[in-house]
Order: C-alpha cells, then structure tokens, then sequence
C-alpha cells in the first residue's frame, strides 16, 4: 500500500543553521506531495505542496522539491528560528484519491537560541 | 472566522463509555475527515465524508461510528468496542471537489483519555 517514511526525531538545531528533515515514499501511481506543520497544542496546517515531478514547493522559506527517480520529498530551511519549532508532517495523496491522505509520523523540530 | 471548530477539548471517559467528539465546519465544505494522532505513529485516518448522508471507513474504523446529516458537521462516536481509545483526535474538513488542491484543514483537536 501507499506508505510515507520520515527521518525520526527530535531533531535539535540552533538558530540560523540549515535544516533538512527527509522524506520519501512508496506509491502506485502519481501522487501529489504535501508537507504540513502542527505548533504545540494546534491542529496542522498545509505548508507547502508539489503535484508533479521536479515541482518545487515553498512557503514562508522553507522549500521541498518533487523527486520522482528518488521518490523523494525532503523538506529545507536555510536558516531556522525559535519560531519554527514544530512537528512536521510529509504527506501524499494519489490522483483521483479524493483529498484522502497518507500521513508519515512525523518529525518534531527544536530550535535553540 | 471561518474554520472547524472541534469539543471538547479534552474529554475523559471511563471504560466501556461511548463518547461523542464534535466537529463542525464553516467553511462550506464538501467534505469532512476524522484522524486518530498518535505519539511515534502519525495521523491514520478513521472515517471520511465527501457528500452529505454519505461516509466510508478509513483505515482504523473499527470501534468507532460517525454520521453526516449536514454539511457542516461530522460528530464521531468512541464506542465501548474501541479496545485503546486513548488519543488525540484531529477533524478535517477539504473542498472535496475537482481539482482537488490536497489542502485539508484543521480543527485543534480533542484530547480522549479513557481511566
């Protein structure tokens, strides 16, 4: 069946440094990619999103791009903040699939100052 | 505001308790999702509605119930049969229509603990 897998966390970073958080995934068929972020306490929001290969999502500096040959979805930041502390969130959905998606388990990110 | 409004906010029940969670849109959605969120195993999807009096099972159905009789809302039941009821439980509401965008949006949730 149609699966996500997330590099577990927490992953810990300081301010300003470079995040990667890995995603990649198994599918039948051409699915559409999504990235969703949940702050402590809240439900989860869209993030950012790719509907095909070599598409490249961005939202608020982050960005994640559509890697078909590697299945792939790997989220980035250039420079992180306190503010970005979260559980992060890789999802897919199929064409036709109806808005039904398929969660990974998440990776929760700490920022320090 | 328009948004999905879930209550409570934290429920606790005693064993063999059915519960019902509310969910309630007004976003003028087609269609209407309840997820189980559980520490280390991420969102799994326990029933779906894409049309009014219209629902299907998710991946985890099983000891749960729901119901559509209007657009905005979605309640779902905890049943007694639920074996580890104990979770956070996420609403979701989407368009539902073609093309279909992915974006599903949250309610905060409600947190069960069953003693």
């Amino acid at each position: 069946g149609d699966s996500v897998t997330q590099m577990e966390g927490p992953v810990t970073l300081s301010e300003e440094a470079f995040l990667t958080i890995n995603c990649t995934y198994t599918a039948t068929g051409y699915p559409s990619l999504f990235w969703y972020v949940q702050y402590p306490g809240e439900g989860l929001q869209l993030l950012l999103k790719a509907t095909k290969a070599d598409d490249k999502g961005s939202n608020k500096g982050f960005e994640a791009t559509y890697r078909k040959e590697t299945t792939s979805f790997h989220l980035e930041k250039g420079s992180v903040q306190v503010s970005d502390s979260a559980v992060y969130f890789c999802a897919l959905e199929l064409t036709g699939g109806g808005n039904k998606l398929t969660f990974g388990t998440g990776t929760q990110l700490k920022v320090e100052l | 505001d328009g948004g999905i409004t879930q209550s409570p906010k934290y429920l606790f029940r005693k064993e063999g308790q059915n519960v019902t969670l509310s969910c309630e849109q007004n976003l003028n959605h087609d269609a209407m999702y309840w997820y189980r969120q559980d520490p280390g195993q991420g969102l799994r999807l326990i029933y779906y509605s894409q049309i009014v009096n219209d629902f299907q099972k998710g991946d985890i159905a099983e000891g749960y119930s729901v119901s559509r009789e209007k657009k905005e809302s979605f309640p779902l039941t905890v049943t007694s049969a639920q074996k580890n009821p104990t979770a956070f439980y996420l609403c979701a509401s989407s368009i539902g229509r073609t093309p279909n965008t992915g974006e599903l949006f949250f309610g905060e949730g409600s947190r069960l603990t069953v003693l």
